[in-house]
């Protein structure tokens, strides 16, 4: 699986929109993006996947640059809940396999 | 959406106690996993299933076993806990296709006393 590079936190003001980078630029053809968060002693939460179109669910968006050598998950309107550390995974497959974290942005949401 | 249910948040348990760690899942998903998460660490697997009475080895299964006797439940057990193994506890599942993503129970935090 292509390694991820995510800055190690980030601030943001409630109400506003939360953009969080990730950097994979060995990402191969058949490898998804995947975004996870989790909020302090709870399980990661399943945010939002994709290949290569860009894509929105009701919690994120996620955009994909051309190349793929990059993504951003946007939170548009941050919540002092959306406080919590994020994952960006780049991988072929997770449905049968193993996850592996990095190390995350913690993102702090603040009032 | 998807409901993976852990039997508990918080368990204190002494050395050498058989500890069994419940997991429930409610969307008929094939696969199951447990993992622990410890600081420094990250996430590492445990034990997975693909299928009922299936088990197969993660990364760290010493200390552990697993049964899944119905697709919906997969329990991990530690069969004589050691305080090496007080650390967070998360069940995982999910289903086909490959890049279907695995949903997370709010995990267990375990203390071996």
């Amino acid at each position: 699986d292509a390694k991820t590079t995510q800055p190690p936190s980030m601030d943001c003001a409630e109400g506003r929109a939360a953009n969080l980078p990730c950097n994979h630029s060995t990402i191969s053809g058949n490898e998804y993006v995947y975004w996870y968060r989790q909020i302090h002693s709870q399980g990661p939460q399943y945010i939002i996947h994709g290949l290569k179109n860009n894509e929105t669910n009701e919690m994120a968006s996620l955009i994909i640059t051309e190349d793929r050598k990059s993504s951003t998950l946007i939170l548009p309107h941050a919540t002092l809940r959306d406080t919590a550390v994020y994952y960006c995974i780049v991988a072929r497959e997770t449905s049968g396999s193993r996850l592996t974290f990095g190390e995350g942005t913690q993102l702090t949401v603040n009032p | 959406d998807v409901k993976v249910t852990q039997s508990s948040r918080y368990l204190v348990k002494r050395t050498g106690e058989k500890v069994f760690l419940e997991c429930v899942q409610d969307m008929d998903h094939e696969n199951m996993f447990w993992y622990r998460q410890d600081p420094g660490l990250g996430l590492r697997l445990i034990y997975f299933s693909y299928d009922v009475k299936m088990k197969e080895k993660g990364d760290i299964p010493e200390g552990y076993s697993v049964s899944r006797e119905k697709k919906e439940r997969f329990s991990l057990i530690l069969e004589s806990a050691s305080t090496n193994q007080t650390s967070m506890y998360l069940c995982a599942s999910s289903s086909p296709p490959r890049n279907q993503p695995q949903h997370f129970g709010d995990g267990t935090r375990l203390s071996i006393l």
